[in-house]
């Protein structure tokens, strides 16, 4: 089954903590991206990815930082300089520039302990 | 203000209804337009896509642009408790990159 799989699906992080969210795609599409959602706010994006090796920044990528070394990961790493984590984080995949849609995965919810 | 706006809701709606859904938006660049149903704590589901102006028809489900009046909506014919979700638009420029702008998801209820 072709998919976006992310894990884990819950995460607690300690203050002062960096943490690693796995993202991982077999539908063979070029870009990745991570969004950001919180109640209210609608989905925010973190960073994107088009090609291997390359990444931008989003809106919101302070206190984040990914990696792209290959085609079907993209993990995003929330350190300890954002202050406020606790979100639910989706990662996402296209074909090209995302023009025909973004497909999502189900999603990693972080909590701060 | 937003650059793209949907009224939260909840909106409740009988079973067997039709519902309309919306989008309002400020950025006359907009030209790609998705629909994605999102379950409680599960990721958005793609519904639809349209580029430009228009109709797409899919199934139980109608996506309608005007760009004059910068307006989007999906029709939801024949309402199941299934379809109780949250709907979000979004949308992007031609030449904008990767970079889909998202309304904050309506909350819609199908009662039996």
């Amino acid at each position: 089954d072709g998919g976006i799989t992310q894990s884990p699906k819950y995460l607690f992080r300690k203050e002062g903590q960096n943490v690693t969210l796995s993202c991982e795609q077999n539908l063979n599409h070029d870009a990745m991206y991570w969004y950001r959602q919180d109640p209210g706010q609608g989905l925010r994006l973190i960073y994107y990815s088009q090609i291997v090796n390359d990444f931008q920044k989003g809106d919101i990528a302070e206190g984040y930082s990914v990696s792209r070394e290959k085609k079907e990961s993209f993990p995003l790493t929330v350190t300890s300089a954002q202050k406020n984590p606790t979100a639910f984080y989706l990662c996402a995949s296209s074909i090209g520039s995302g023009t025909t849609g973004q497909y999502f995965g189900a999603g990693t919810r972080l909590s701060v302990l | 203000q937003k650059e793209v706006e949907q009224d939260p809701g909840p909106l409740s709606v009988p079973e067997g209804a039709i519902v309309s859904l919306n989008c309002t938006y400020s950025n006359s660049a907009f030209q790609y337009f998705m629909w994605y149903r999102q379950y409680s704590r599960k990721g958005p589901e793609l519904l639809m896509y349209t580029y430009s102006s228009g109709n797409k028809e899919d199934g139980r489900f109608t996506a309608q642009v005007d760009k004059s009046s910068k307006y989007i909506s999906l029709f939801i014919r024949d309402s199941q408790p299934s379809d109780s979700a949250t709907y979000l638009c979004a949308m992007s420029a031609k030449g904008g990159g990767n970079k889909l702008t998202f309304g904050t998801g309506t909350q819609l209820k199908v009662e039996l």
